[in-house]
């Protein structure tokens, strides 16, 4: 079974650039989700998918940050503009469902940095 | 919300000894408690998870355990080997936003 896969693994832009990232999660997985990892800490939820549907963007920037899973497969990540506050790896996963016990998967990620 | 912390920051064991991660959270209402391993520049793996109505869980070497009373959990290596230096990160369930919430992570380092 193929994993969590992601592109690109990395990405360094000059702030105010924008800059999108790409997810395509585990087969059959109807639930999807895009965390961000600071240095020395764990992920922290920005946005969870259900099939095509944004069912919990709470935790997203919305003033720089959208996302979209358009046919409820493949998803987009896009900061526009880029702030040098936003360099970090920004995680993938998916999961069959979005029951609380169904583990996650997750990708590589993509490491962003900001100049 | 959930607030997970997570001790020790850093822990350095002799090969063959255990290891042993600590975990609490403050939503009393949580009931998955997943444990990742992260490489360095790698993805976070998941390696064990425990859900709220067992006690403790095993796979080999790697041990959970679960206090919902005192709502804390633990993971236990033994005999460790090289390769299970990592950073490992604990998580629980967020109630109602089918979510988890990280602890800050434990650097493990295993020396042979």
């Amino acid at each position: 079974e193929a994993g969590v896969v992601q592109s690109p693994r990395y990405k360094i832009i000059e702030k105010k650039q924008p800059v999108a990232f790409w997810c395509n999660p585990i087969s059959g997985h109807n639930t999807l989700y895009w965390y961000r990892q600071n240095l020395g800490q764990g992920p922290e939820l920005l946005i969870r998918y259900e099939n095509e549907e944004a069912v919990d963007d709470s935790q997203l920037p919305k003033d720089r940050f959208s996302a979209e899973r358009l046919k409820g497969v493949d998803s987009t990540l896009k900061i526009q503009p880029a702030e040098l506050g936003d360099s970090a790896v920004y995680l993938c996963a998916s999961s069959l469902d979005s029951g609380a016990d169904q583990p996650q998967h997750f990708g590589d990620g993509t490491r962003l940095s900001i100049l | 919300g959930e607030n997970v912390e997570q001790h020790p920051s850093t822990l350095s064991v002799q090969e063959g000894d255990s290891a042993v991660i600590k975990c609490t959270y403050s939503d009393s209402a949580s009931n998955y408690f997943p444990w990742y391993k992260q490489e360095l520049g790698k993805r976070p793996q998941l390696i064990i998870d425990i859900r709220s109505n067992v006690g403790e869980k095993k796979d080999q070497r790697i041990a959970v355990t679960l206090n919902k009373t005192a709502k804390h959990f633990s993971l236990h290596i033994t005999e460790t080997q090289p390769e299970d230096s990592a950073v490992y990160f604990c998580a629980a369930s967020i109630p109602g936003r089918r979510a988890l919430t990280f602890g800050s992570g434990t650097r493990l380092q295993v020396q042979p």
